[in-house]
């Protein structure tokens, strides 16, 4: 079947432009993650969901940091006033959950450039 | 931080050869996992052991794991140029939610 997708696959923006990074997940996944990897902080956590709430958003940086989830499947992670910190590539996961431990599916990955 | 640490961050070996990846963790765990990455995008899973279990196999790779050391190894047997990636040891939050914290990472070339 289908896998986790995830668009764009590439975003260049502007400093203090607003984005949004699209995840669709493997169908019947109830819990989704965004990860992000950057070569100074290696692949850290951001935000996981369990069906269409965030019982953990530890990870964001700052609240310029945002997701949300719909109808327990597709995600958006939405950056405001991007900097130039925030240039990453961001991963999305999903597994089934919550009673794990389950292998996570990832997605190919948003690379995001802020200039 | 509880980024646990592999070592090396880089290895480099001929095809046939054998890789060896160390992982290093700081917490309590249920579990760890392995996985691969290519060309620093999307991960694939490669193998999840258990607290409980000391060794596990699946095909070419064994992971070790002594949670009295805090610490789990990867063998690659038999390499082959296109096991040339990044491998990534994964254990859970803190608090034993799904949500995984990953290593720093060793990145393998293997030469033909």
């Amino acid at each position: 079947g289908a896998g986790v997708s995830q668009s764009p696959s590439n975003k260049v923006t502007e400093k203090g432009k607003d984005v949004e990074l699209r995840c669709d997940p493997i169908s019947g996944h109830t819990a989704l993650y965004w990860y992000r990897q950057s070569l100074g902080q290696g692949l850290e956590f951001l935000i996981y969901f369990q069906g269409n709430s965030a019982p953990d958003k530890s990870g964001l940086p700052s609240d310029r940091f945002s997701a949300e989830r719909t109808g327990g499947s597709v995600s958006t992670l939405t950056i405001q006033r991007t900097q130039q910190e925030d240039s990453a590539v961001y991963l999305c996961a999903s597994s089934l959950g919550p009673s794990g431990p389950y292998e996570q599916y990832f997605g190919p990955g948003t690379r995001l450039t802020v200039t | 931080s509880q980024q646990g640490e592999e070592d090396p961050q880089a290895l480099s070996i001929q095809e046939g050869e054998n890789a060896t990846m160390n992982c290093s963790y700081k917490t309590s765990i249920n579990n760890l996992q392995w996985y691969r990455q290519n060309s620093g995008r999307g991960l694939v899973h490669l193998i999840l052991i258990r607290s409980n279990e000391r060794e596990k196999h699946s095909g070419r790779l064994r992971v070790t794991l002594d949670t009295s050391k805090k610490s789990s190894s990867l063998l690659i047997t038999a390499s082959r140029a296109a096991d040339t990636a990044s491998y990534f040891c994964a254990t859970p939050g803190l608090d034993y939610t799904d949500k995984l914290i990953f290593g720093t990472g060793t990145r393998l070339q293997v030469f033909p």
